[in-house]
């Protein structure tokens, strides 16, 4: 498998646009995880699904963020006005219970909101 | 969410030193703990999961401890190369099966 992925890898936007990261879990996992990186804030967990469902949703900011996962082979995070705070590097990770719960983790997006 | 503390921070030291680190996290509500390493430019890797009081990992010359009482794990490097340097994060599991992030220690081996 080739690992989790995710596009685009850099993303430089102006503040206001609608951004949309993209993330293909490994095949067969039933866990996936969408992750922001800050300076301030290290790796903060933002949405989980289990089998497509979100289930814990309580780390998305606020109401300009949005994810989707129609299938369990792709998974959608929406930012929807973007703001300059949104700047960060975004993880998609995914797992499966069978492993250990261990999380597989993409290479990333960069977000540059100006 | 878990509270969950690692120090130090950052660490400097010479190539051939032994070092290790601590994750401190909530004894309540556990399930396991999870070391993954975290190289500049990359993403995170795991390196260790651990489930038992008194469990002890090893991988080369990394090893982790876990103290699930206490609620504390370390991480050992022995003999510590340039390519040991990277960002060292513990996330603990709660029986929601969540893992929690700590800050990380972000380890420097100077040649």
């Amino acid at each position: 498998d080739a690992g989790v992925i995710q596009s685009p890898r850099h993303e430089v936007t102006e503040m206001g646009q609608e951004v949309t990261l993209r993330c293909k879990p490994i095949s067969g996992h039933d866990y996936l995880f969408w992750y922001r990186q800050t300076m301030m804030r290290g790796l903060e967990l933002l949405i989980y699904f289990n089998n497509n469902v979100p289930i814990d949703d309580s780390g998305m900011p606020e109401d300009r963020f949005s994810a989707k996962m129609p299938n369990a082979s792709f998974s959608t995070l929406k930012i929807q006005p973007s703001e300059p705070r949104d700047s960060a590097v975004y993880f998609c990770a995914s797992g499966e219970r069978e492993d250990k719960n261990i999380q597989y983790f993409g290479a990333g997006t960069r977000l540059s909101v100006l | 969410i878990l509270n969950v503390e690692q120090s130090p921070q950052s660490l400097h030291v010479q190539e051939g030193d032994s070092t290790n680190f601590t994750c401190s996290f909530p004894s309540s509500n556990f399930y396991a703990l999870h070391w993954y390493r975290w190289e500049t430019a990359k993403s995170p890797e795991a390196l260790f999961v651990m489930t038992l009081n008194g469990d002890e990992k090893k991988k080369g010359r990394i090893s982790a401890t876990l103290n699930t009482k206490e609620g504390y794990s370390y991480l050992y490097i022995k003999g510590s190369q340039p390519e040991d340097s990277a960002t060292y994060l513990c996330a603990p599991e709660d029986a929601g099966n969540m893992l929690t992030f700590g800050g990380g220690t972000r380890l420097m081996v100077k040649p």
